[in-house]
């Protein structure tokens, strides 16, 4: 059975830091990865999308990256700004489409 | 559509009542999930339509719990006789199959009263 963990479950930084979230599944055979942010209150926005042949993918100042034998993702949000607060969360699909969700991680940016 | 479409919104509930939660799914997206938030809390996994197949139903939380998915597109989510317990959002997702990614809807706010 898939696992997916998220590390750290919090994290406060002052504006303008670089940070890294972490995704860490058991099971390498994977489709996908799909990193999500999630506002208080709202539904699951897709930020990227990590085909398993891929190792990296980016999107403006966000950068995921994949390492499907070591079973671990992560996420580079680049100069962080007040607006990047929010939950991040990571999901790995597998054979017959299934989705497993990390805890996710609750980013809070100082101004 | 464009994306996947939740109704309602918004839907207070007396205890006790029956309530009905749509999802629209991206035309031609085989797979579909329901989920359920409370609040503060992480996703918890409800129900997994894929294809034809027998859908997985491993996570409703009692047998007040109950969905269907017609014609391989719609599905709604019936709960009977709601309790406080079930006040949380619920949220549904769809995708194609193999390589694709998930889209999710808005989420339907179910506050039992």
């Amino acid at each position: 059975k898939q696992e997916v963990t998220q590390i750290p479950a919090a994290l406060s930084v002052p504006e303008g830091e670089n940070l890294v979230l972490n995704c860490s599944f058991t099971d390498s055979a994977i489709y996908n990865l799909q990193w999500f942010r999630q506002d208080p209150g709202k539904g699951l926005t897709s930020l990227l999308l990590i085909q398993s042949s891929q190792r990296e993918q980016t999107s403006g100042r966000l950068n995921a990256s994949l390492d499907k034998s070591s079973g671990r993702s992560t996420l580079y949000i680049a100069a962080s700004q007040p607006g990047d607060s929010a939950t991040y969360l990571c999901a790995v699909k597998n054979a017959g489409n299934m989705l497993t969700f990390g805890g996710g991680t609750r980013l809070m940016v100082k101004p | 559509g464009a994306g996947v479409s939740q109704s309602p919104s918004n839907k207070v509930t007396e205890k006790g009542k029956d309530v009905e939660l749509r999802c629209d799914p991206i035309s031609g997206h085989t797979a579909l999930y329901w989920y359920r938030q409370s609040l503060g809390q992480g996703l918890e996994f409800l129900i997994y339509f894929q294809g034809n197949s027998a859908p997985d139903k491993s996570g409703l939380p009692s047998d007040r719990f109950s969905a269907e998915r017609t014609g391989g597109s719609v599905s709604t989510l019936t709960i009977q006789r709601t309790q406080q317990e079930d006040s949380a959002v619920y949220l549904c997702a769809s995708s194609f199959g193999g390589a694709h990614g998930y889209t999710f809807g808005s989420g339907t706010r179910l506050t039992v009263v």
